[in-house]
């Protein structure tokens, strides 16, 4: 069974900029969240999605959005960039919703925002 | 706030030693734990789990005890592996509270030393 993907792996843009980021959970997952890494602030979360539905939200500005299509696929947006949203942006799917349902995350899409 | 810390930034250990890898929480309603454990480039993959129910979680070489009333975790690794350099992230969450999110902690990086 083929994992989670994410495109871009790499990406760089400049600040104001949007930038649009891809994620195919695993075959049959129906949730997908996305998380952000930075250093020293560990994984925060940012949403999840659930049969084309959002069904949670973090503490983020609404520059950060999303959305899932009805073959799971999920999209995140950021738009009018700044410096601090340079990070690594995972996402993870699971069968269910909820999180005590094992998640499996995709590599990351590495974001540099000069 | 941070609510789930790993105060040690990194460990080192001695291979076949054991590794001991520490989390607190400060939100008395998570009552589900998780490890998560990432590889550089790669997204973290799910190790271990425990409920409050229970105070002790083993799963091969990796052991989690959970002291609720000092709202502590830690995870053990017996003996430690050169391959288990990696990075260890803790979580919590509200089981009971349906689609609760994923709250990570910031990441101990642990290293084996040969």
């Amino acid at each position: 069974k083929a994992g989670v993907t994410q495109t871009p792996r790499y990406l760089i843009k400049t600040r104001g900029q949007q930038v649009t980021l891809s994620c195919s959970p695993i075959s049959g997952h129906r949730s997908v969240s996305w998380y952000q890494q930075t250093p020293g602030q560990g994984l925060q979360f940012l949403f999840e999605y659930f049969s084309e539905t959002q069904r949670n939200k973090g503490n983020f500005p609404g520059r950060f959005s999303g959305r899932q299509f009805s073959n799971s696929r999920s999209e995140m947006n950021v738009s009018t960039l700044e410096l601090g949203d340079s990070a690594l942006y995972l996402c993870a799917s699971s069968a269910v919703s909820g999180t005590t349902d094992t998640q499996y995350f995709g590599p990351g899409t590495r974001l540099t925002v000069l | 706030d941070q609510q789930v810390k790993q105060n040690s930034p990194s460990l080192s250990v001695q291979e076949g030693r054991i590794s001991i890898l520490n989390c607190d929480y400060t939100n008395s309603m998570f009552d589900y734990f998780l490890w998560y454990k990432k590889y550089p480039a790669e997204g973290p993959t799910f190790l271990i789990s425990i409920s409050s129910i229970k105070d002790k979680n083993e799963d091969g070489r990796f052991t989690v005890f959970l002291n609720k009333s000092a709202k502590h975790l830690s995870l053990h690794i017996v003996p430690s592996q050169p391959g288990d350099s990696a990075v260890y992230f803790c979580a919590a969450s509200r089981s009971n509270f349906g689609n609760e999110k994923l709250t990570f902690g910031t990441g101990t990086r642990l290293t084996i030393i040969p």
